[in-house]
């Protein structure tokens, strides 16, 4: 079975509303991140092998490793933050082999 | 640094034809990821290199599927006898090993098999 859920798959937001996006893993994992990926496809990096709670500017990423769970919260939502979130695993120490979720499509109306 | 950069950006091939993806990753880092992603399957590992040798190929389709990385400036990735199937867009990341740092990824090689 899929070793990353991701949910939601979609969401459609107001300007200025927050949102909730979260992981699970079913395996352990060694780290995991957060990335954004733009309309044209690349990939950016949000959070790195967060622990705790992490925040960056609106993006606060709260990642339980014993628990195998990770969310990514975004507040008030800005129309450029439309795109794709996704949440990859590295499920062992030097694997180096990430693992990704399939991907939450981030929609912010004006 | 003008980062992680993959040629050409958008290809298109007949079935049967082959298909050869640059992968220009950041100068100094050691650690060279191909990725590929489609709609279906999302973002799938396909092989690493560290140090231009390959690590770990697990992900790449055993057959048409090549992988090289013949100097530290570029890897190739190749497909030979392109199927429909093979239609992704297929990104490539860097990494300094030696230092606990994400992944830098590219903008990736749109591949569309006719």
């Amino acid at each position: 079975g899929q070793q990353v859920q991701q949910s939601p798959a979609s969401l459609v937001l107001q300007e200025g509303e927050n949102a909730e996006l979260q992981c699970n893993f079913s395996t352990s994992l060694n780290s995991m991140q957060w990335f954004y990926q733009r309309p044209e496809g690349s990939l950016v990096s949000l959070f790195y092998n967060p622990s705790g709670t992490k925040q960056s500017g609106r993006l606060t990423s709260t990642t339980v490793i014993k628990e195998r769970r990770s969310s990514l919260h975004i507040s008030s939502s800005q129309i450029t933050d439309s795109g794709t979130y996704l949440c990859a695993m590295d499920p062992s120490s030097g694997s180096w082999q990430l693992i990704f979720g399939s991907g939450t499509q981030l929609t912010v109306m004006p | 640094n003008a980062g992680v950069i993959q040629t050409p950006r958008h290809k298109v091939t007949g079935k049967g034809q082959e298909a050869t993806l640059w992968c220009e990753p950041i100068s100094g880092h050691s650690a060279v990821f191909w990725y590929r992603q489609t709609i279906v399957q999302g973002l799938e590992f396909l092989t690493y290199f560290r140090n231009q040798a390959p690590i770990d190929d697990s992900g790449m389709p055993k057959e048409r599927f090549s992988a090289q990385m013949p100097n530290q400036s570029h890897s190739t990735l190749k497909i030979q006898s392109t199927q429909p199937q093979d239609s992704a867009v297929y990104l490539c990341a860097s990494t300094p090993t030696d230092n606990n740092q994400a992944p830098l990824f590219g903008e990736g090689t749109r591949l569309s098999v006719l």
